[in-house]
């Protein structure tokens, strides 16, 4: 079946602008993650949803960025004012339910480049 | 709070030898082990995983093992391959916050 999908998968943006980052999950999966990668780091936790809910949001770097999701499906991930800083690729995964719950499928990543 | 180190945080070996990548972590309760490698501009993908219930799993090159007394798990390739180069992640299942921990990732380089 079809895997996560994120869209753009490229966005050149000049600072001070906002950018929206799509997600779409793996039909039926509940559980939701996005995270950010800087070049040759490692994988930062932003926020993660269970069904539309958010129930944590502890690794939102600051105010500027905030996340949706609706449906229990989509995701958008909107980051206001951008800031050269926030230059990474921004990677979603999913998750089913049940015992099945920790294994994420990753999206191919949105590259952002703030100028 | 909750912490996953990975060690070392870059690998060269020549191909045909083993390639070993170890990985702490600090939550007692967590339960799920797995590792995703990254290839270069690609996404992390599942390669192999590891529950509390198990002390070993291997699937034909790769393998795993887990010591939940030291909160120690490790990676084993052997006869490394070129197209075993990428990034590996290790990560922790943290029950408690329902969410996986990963470690910072080793840079593994296979010499032809």
């Amino acid at each position: 079946g079809a895997g996560v999908s994120q869209s753009p998968s490229n966005k050149v943006t000049e600072k001070g602008k906002d950018v929206e980052l799509r997600c779409d999950p793996i039909s039926g999966h509940t559980a939701l993650y996005w995270y950010r990668q800087s070049l040759g780091q490692g994988l930062e936790f932003l926020i993660y949803f269970q069904g539309n809910s958010a129930p944590d949001k502890s690794g939102l770097p600051s105010d500027r960025f905030s996340a949706e999701r609706t449906g229990g499906s989509v995701s958008t991930l909107t980051i206001q004012r951008t800031q050269q800083e926030d230059s990474a690729v921004y990677l979603c995964a999913s998750a089913p339910t049940g015992t099945l719950r920790e294994t994420q499928y990753f999206g191919p990543g949105t590259r952002l480049l703030v100028l | 709070g909750e912490n996953v180190e990975q060690h070392p945080s870059t690998l060269s070996v020549q191909e045909g030898d083993s390639a070993v990548i170890k990985c702490t972590y600090s939550d007692s309760a967590s339960n799920y082990f797995p590792w995703y490698k990254q290839e270069l501009g690609k996404r992390p993908q599942l390669i192999i995983d590891i529950r509390s219930n198990v002390g070993e799993k291997k699937d034909q090159r790769i393998a795993v093992t887990l010591n939940k007394t030291a909160k120690h798990f490790s990676l084993h390739i052997t006869e490394t391959q070129p197209e075993d180069s990428a990034v590996y992640f290790c990560a922790a299942w943290v029950t408690s916050y329902d969410k996986v921990i990963f470690g910072p990732g080793t840079s593994l380089s296979v010499i032809p």
